[in-house]
């Protein structure tokens, strides 16, 4: 069965510290990968996504990810994280099969970044 | 660019009522638009995917004739849940891609609480 893993349901962490986010799937082919932010009372936003090439892949305000095929993961990763950063983060994959661009998100984790 | 809302941000209603939620991209065209629900502490689960024009297609153990989706426009699509019971109370989450957006990239509307009293 097809499932997109979230390692962390909650992170709680200082500003200046580094943030690392798990996400490991499994599904029965090739996929696209994607991360979603979600900042409080706001709708979700697309931090990066890794089709193909490079499997580190840098998105926007700092973040980066990287695809690691052999172990079916697309961590997400951040040097020093601010408090804005605060918000709850999305992993979600894409078969590349599927024409319409349907997405299966994990659980998300919630992020708290502290003064 | 690429912003889609949804209208109403919130709604209560009567258990048994219908309720119908709208979704709009305001700056391009959705070809394709997705909705998802989304329970507390929980990750969004897509409901069904709708073609601009075409009968939307539902995920398994999402019931049709409960959940009405309607994409008559490459602007606007609604859900309409019929019927509506305590257990449909939920935060409803519509996203759209377009054909002139970044390839699959879903831009997200800011979500619909349900209450069903």
């Amino acid at each position: 069965a097809q499932s997109v893993s979230q390692h962390n349901h909650h992170v709680i962490l200082s500003e200046a510290a580094s943030l690392e986010l798990g996400c490991n799937y499994s599904y029965g082919g090739t996929v696209n990968l994607f991360w979603y932010v979600q900042y409080p009372g706001q709708h979700l936003q697309l931090l990066l996504k890794y089709f193909s090439g490079d499997p580190l892949v840098k998105g926007i305000k700092g973040f980066e990810a990287e695809f690691i095929k052999s172990k079916f993961s697309f961590n997400l990763r951040k040097p020093s994280v601010q408090w804005s950063d605060t918000a709850e983060y999305f992993c979600a994959v894409k078969g590349t099969t599927d024409s319409w661009g349907k997405l299966q998100f994990g659980a998300g984790t919630q992020v708290v970044v502290t003064p | 660019g690429a912003v889609v809302s949804q209208h109403p941000s919130r709604v209560i209603c009567k258990s048994g009522t219908s309720v119908k939620i709208e979704c709009r991209s305001l700056d391009f065209q959705a070809t394709t638009m997705f909705w998802y629900r989304q329970f507390p502490k929980k990750s969004l689960m897509l409901m069904a995917t709708s073609n601009e024009g075409s009968k939307a297609t539902y995920e398994q153990g999402v019931e049709k004739d409960k959940f009405l989706i309607n994409h008559a426009s490459l602007t606007l699509s609604t859900l309409t849940v019929t019927s509506a019971h305590p257990e449909d109370s939920s935060f409803y989450i519509c996203s759209a891609t377009g054909l002139d957006q970044p390839k699959y990239t879903q831009y997200f509307g800011p979500g619909t609480r349900l209450t069903v009293l």
